[in-house]
């Protein structure tokens, strides 16, 4: 149980285009996604929290027009990068929490997304 | 949100127990504690999650002390396998639903033959 998934496991996109990562939790329902990004050698930086029905929260220093994220069921979380620049190349990794109560929370995270920007 | 403090780095040989600890001296009554296991390329995995004292599963352990001020994940007989960053987390609400997690730089685990 607790499995998310992602889509595409990596993208190769030319300079000035737009890519669409999805994230997916496949086996339990999840109001709240959160999206990070990792650069080599470094640890995971949280980008944004995604919200089921409302608009995302954004860490400071994150462009969120740039990043736009829409959580439009309760399994599904999608982070499009527009307008993608080499600078953006990254490993984008999503996680979901579950809804059920219990004791602390746990998060669940995809497998990532290897986004190389030409 | 509490900040951590990991060592960077550790070495061990296969068939040695490891142990990581982690500081978190501004922890807070509402956060727990809870461990990642991350490989290259790959989304961190869930390893453990404990708010006091300890905690045990089929692949660790999780002493915390009662002050709450630092924790250690305990690896039985590690592998070559269990080679990965391994992050330390602190946040969210016991037994709530609110809050992120913030990851720190974690310790690279390296085992060896």
């Amino acid at each position: 149980g607790a499995v998310v998934s992602q889509h595409p496991s990596r993208v190769i996109c030319k300079s000035g285009t737009s890519v669409k990562i999805e994230c997916r939790s496949l086996d339990f329902q999840a109001t709240t996604m959160f999206w990070y990004r990792q650069f080599p050698k470094q640890s995971l930086m949280l980008m944004a929290t995604s919200n089921e029905g409302s608009k995302a929260t954004y860490e400071q220093g994150v462009e969120k027009d740039k990043f736009l994220i829409n959580h439009a069921s309760l399994t599904l979380s999608t982070l499009t990068v527009t307008s993608a620049h080499p600078e953006d190349s990254s490993f984008y990794i999503c996680s979901a929490r579950s809804d059920m109560t219990g004791v602390g929370e746990t998060q669940y995270f995809g497998p990532g997304t290897r986004l190389l920007v030409l | 949100l509490a900040k951590t403090t990991q060592p960077i780095s550790m070495d061990s040989y296969e068939g040695q127990e490891v142990n990581i600890t982690c500081s978190h001296n501004n922890i807070a009554t509402n956060d727990y504690i809870t461990w990642y296991q991350q490989f290259p390329s790959q989304g961190p995995r869930f390893i453990i999650q404990g708010y006091k004292t300890k905690v045990t599963n089929e692949v660790a352990s999780l002493f915390i002390p009662a002050d709450r001020k630092s924790s250690t994940l305990s690896l039985p007989r590690v592998s070559l396998s269990d080679t990965a960053v391994y992050y330390c987390l602190v946040g969210g609400n016991y037994g709530g639903s609110q809050g992120n997690l913030i990851f720190g730089k974690g310790t690279k685990l390296s085992v060896k033959p």
